[in-house]
């Protein structure tokens, strides 16, 4: 059974500094990964999908990286602003009908 | 394009009613997903749909069950509801390359 691990589960930096989240999973067969972002009670957005043939993805300040053989992939923001505070979720999917497995997150501040 | 939308926004039932939440896909969209989301964890798989069937199911009971329509969008119905049910409830369609795209959810509170 698949097992999605984020560390940590909470981050307080100040604004401007560039930060990585973990996320390690323990099933390497995945097709691929997706990273989310979602402020307090609401839906998820799409932040980047990783295929599992691809190393990294990269849009604006974000840019993610996949390390399957490992388990392993980050999300790496730059220059940090007070608007990315929110919940950042890692997923993953073996491609088939099982859906999506997620970690619990990690709860970023970025403190002005 | 229209993205992924939920009905109704809030929704407070008691025990033992049942509710259906609503779900219209992204346009160009085929399948539908369902989770459930507790405070404080991530977003559990309930089941999938494609082309009106279920082809796919995480470990939750028969009473949650689910419909497909043609013009792909979906129902999520809970039988019997439970204190446990409470919860944030997410639906996504997924695009071809299975990049899975949410809605806003819809917060289920059981008293």
């Amino acid at each position: 059974k698949q097992e999605v691990t984020q560390i940590p589960a909470a981050l307080s930096v100040p604004e401007g500094e560039n930060l990585v989240l973990n996320c390690s999973f323990t099933d390497s067969a995945i097709y691929n990964l997706q990273w989310f972002r979602q402020d307090p009670g609401k839906g998820l957005t799409s932040l980047l999908l990783i295929q599992s043939s691809q190393r990294e993805q990269t849009s604006g300040r974000l840019n993610a990286s996949l390390d399957k053989s490992s388990g392993r992939s980050t999300l790496y923001i730059a220059a940090s602003q007070p608007g990315d505070s929110a919940t950042y979720l890692c997923a993953v999917t073996d491609g088939g009908a099982d859906g999506l497995t997620f970690g619990k997150g990690t709860h970023l501040i970025i403190q002005p | 394009e229209t993205g992924v939308t939920q009905s109704p926004t809030h929704l407070i039932k008691t025990r033992g009613q049942q509710v259906t939440l609503r779900c219209s896909s992204q346009s160009g969209h085929n399948t539908v997903s369902w989770y459930q989301q507790a405070l404080g964890q991530g977003p559990q798989f309930i089941f999938q749909y494609y082309r009106e069937e279920e082809n796919g199911r995480g470990n939750f009971p028969p009473r949650f069950s689910g419909l497909q329509f043609p013009n792909y969008s979906s129902e999520l119905n809970v039988n019997a509801l439970e204190l446990d049910d409470s919860a944030l409830y997410l639906c996504a369609s997924s695009s071809r390359i299975n990049e899975q795209f949410f809605g806003p959810g819809t917060r289920l509170t059981v008293l």
